[in-house]
């Protein structure tokens, strides 16, 4: 596609409940991010894909967080009995390799989740 | 593991002061070097990059030196407006994991 998209663009759910947020990443992009921006902090990374593998979840903050790619392309990002504290602008990155060399990365729109 | 610092906010400026967002980096090898902007209600954007010692990157009036020997990167402009507000990130990619790492962010208020 033409930019990096990410769906649903806002999510009010109830505490406790589980919810799966969507990446679609650029045509031809290897590489996929995701990034958590809670209000008035910075970006928390949380994971890495190259191609279908993980190299880094490092950031997950618990296992109630997963994620996957398939195809190497669409990601998927699940929270599971979501906590007030997930709060938060989840956001979506890809990049491309170029010259085995990770290019800049661009940004989805993100998606507002809200625990109620 | 890399980290990237930056200076905190908010940063208040009148229009036409001279900015500067202070970025320091801590990565092994050779990193790239990256400034993002968020402007309000929008999504994260590439602003300018560099990728080697000395490289200079600039866009739209901003520019941003990659100093090996001081590692910093910071960011400047002679002359803000005030369509300049936003939040600014400083950023690296580094190899091995080549994973992109953030600074905390930076929000810069311009006043009339």
């Amino acid at each position: 596609g033409a930019g990096v998209s990410q769906s649903p663009s806002n999510k009010v759910t109830e505490k406790g409940k589980d919810v799966e947020l969507r990446c679609d990443p650029i045509s031809g992009h290897t590489a996929l991010y995701w990034y958590r921006q809670s209000l008035g902090q910075g970006l928390e990374f949380l994971i890495y894909f190259q191609g279908n593998s993980a190299p880094d979840k490092s950031g997950l903050p618990s296992d109630r967080f997963s994620a996957e790619r398939t195809g190497g392309s669409v990601s998927t990002l699940t929270i599971q009995r979501t906590q007030q504290e997930d709060s938060a602008v989840y956001l979506c990155a890809s990049s491309l390799i170029v010259a085995r060399e990770l290019t800049e990365a661009f940004f989805g729109q993100g998606t507002r989740l809200t625990v109620v | 593991g890399d980290s990237v610092t930056q200076m905190e906010g908010p940063v208040t400026l009148s229009e036409e002061a001279f900015l500067t967002i202070n970025c320091t980096y801590t990565a092994t090898g050779y990193p790239s070097l990256f400034w993002y902007v968020q402007y309000p209600g929008e999504g994260l954007q590439l602003l300018l990059k560099a990728t080697k010692a000395d490289d200079k990157g600039s866009n739209k009036g901003f520019e941003a030196t990659y100093r090996k020997e001081t590692t910093s990167f910071h960011l400047e402009k002679g002359s803000v407006q005030v369509s300049d507000s936003a939040v600014y990130f400083c950023a690296l990619l580094s190899g091995g994991y080549q994973k992109v790492t953030f600074g905390t962010g930076t929000k810069l208020q311009v006043i009339p």
